[in-house]
Formats: C-alpha cells, sequence, structure tokens
C-alpha cells in the first residue's frame, strides 16, 4: 500500500515556543491531505483538509492562526503549532487519500506532541 | 452535522472468542464506510464497504454495511491477543471532499 510519512515522531517543547510536523507522501501524489488530533482515549479528530496550492480548509472551531498548514507540494504538507500551551499537547496524525476517487485513505504514523 | 457512533465502547474476551463490533452512521449524501485498527499508533485499513449486503472478509475479520439501516458491523472470530486494539470506523460523503468522520471507537482487549 502507499506510504505516508511523519517527522517528527514525537518532540517535547516549552509552552510558547513553535513546533513543525512534517507529513509527506513517499510513493504518490496527494493533493489532499488532512491533519487529525487524537487527545488520550478519543477518536481520531479533524483539524483541517490541507490543499496544494490553495489555502487549507479549517473545522470548525480549530484556530487557523495558530495551526498554520501549508501544503508546499504534492508531497509536503506542514502543520505548524503556534505558540503551543500544554492544552495542544496531542497525537497528531496526517493522511492522505489516493486520487482516483476510491476513498481509501493512508495514514502516517503520527507526532506525538507534549508541550511543557 | 454528519456523526458515527460505535458500539461498545470497550470489550473484554477471552482468545477463541468471537466478536461483533458495531457501527451506526448519519452521514449526509453518503459514500463509503471505512474500518481501521489501531494500536500504538496511527490507524491501520482494513475494509471499505460502499454496496449494501455484501460481505468483506480478511483472514477472521470480516464486515458488512447495510444501507437501509446506516449500519455496519465488523466480526473478528476466533480472536487473539494480537486482536487488541482500537477499532474505528469512519463514513464518507460523495461530492468531492474525502474527508473522515470517524466513530470514538471500539477498544478490544483480548485475554490469553
Amino acid at each position: 500500500g502507499a506510504v505516508v510519512s511523519q517527522h517528527p515522531s514525537w518532540v517535547i517543547c516549552k509552552s510558547g515556543t513553535s513546533v513543525k510536523i512534517e507529513c509527506r507522501s513517499l510513493d504518490f501524489q496527494a493533493t489532499t491531505m488532512f491533519w487529525y488530533r487524537q487527545f488520550p482515549k478519543q477518536s481520531l479528530m479533524l483539524m483541517a483538509t490541507s490543499n496544494e496550492g490553495s489555502k487549507a480548509t479549517y473545522e470548525q472551531g480549530v484556530e487557523k492562526d495558530k495551526f498554520l498548514i501549508n501544503h508546499a507540494s504534492l508531497t509536503l504538507s506542514t502543520l505548524t503549532v503556534t505558540s503551543a500551551h500544554p492544552e495542544d499537547s496531542s497525537f497528531y496524525i496526517c493522511s492522505a487519500p489516493i486520487a482516483g476517487g476510491r476513498n481509501e485513505q493512508f495514514f502516517g504514523p503520527g507526532t506525538r506532541l507534549t508541550v511543557l | 452535522e454528519d456523526k458515527v457512533v460505535q458500539s461498545p465502547l470497550s470489550l473484554v474476551v477471552h482468545e477463541g472468542d468471537t466478536v461483533t463490533l458495531n457501527c451506526s452512521y448519519e452521514v449526509t449524501n453518503f459514500r463509503s464506510l471505512l474500518w481501521y485498527k489501531q494500536e500504538k499508533k496511527a490507524p491501520t485499513f482494513l475494509f471499505m464497504l460502499t454496496s449494501s449486503g455484501i460481505e468483506k472478509k480478511s483472514g477472521r475479520l470480516s464486515s458488512i454495511l447495510d444501507k437501509k439501516e446506516l449500519f455496519s458491523i465488523l466480526n473478528i472470530t476466533a480472536t487473539q491477543t494480537g486482536d487488541s486494539a482500537v477499532y474505528l470506523c469512519a463514513g464518507t460523503s460523495q461530492g468531492g471532499s474525502e474527508k473522515l468522520v470517524f466513530g470514538k471507537g471500539t477498544k478490544l482487549t483480548v485475554n490469553p
């Protein structure tokens, strides 16, 4: 199956700093990628849809100025958590669908963010 | 608002038991329902269902969709400890967006 990578796999940062998470599709092109957040014992909550060549679409309640998304190329999307707070500590996962309407999505391995 | 509801939220069984996980959905312009298995990290894909009544099977796992009742089940027969995980179902809608609406998941624990 298709491979999606994320970097870093875990990160610890101080409150107030910014953290960038990368999501790459390794063997296919992805015009769209999705960013999810998962708190402990909760399901995945969609944060935003990253669109190559245009602005990201954010879900209701997600601050676009806090969670900056840049879809730099057909294989790379980045999520930057700005001015991180302890409540931003979570597991962030990206996914990318295979083009062609198959609707099957491939998930990255996730990034564990801990904000001290 | 689209929603997906899974039940039970958690389940503890012994090796060799058969389990049935439930997923009901309310998704506007429904397109497909997907099942994922999540262990420590990101979800891994199990099944995608688009047609009613057609069972999909992979080893000891099988799943079926009922589009009239807006319902899907995931069956696991002869469970093993390695089946312990959170099982997520997600719905998608037609119309271009491929975003997934996830249920809260069922945490399955298989004891030896």
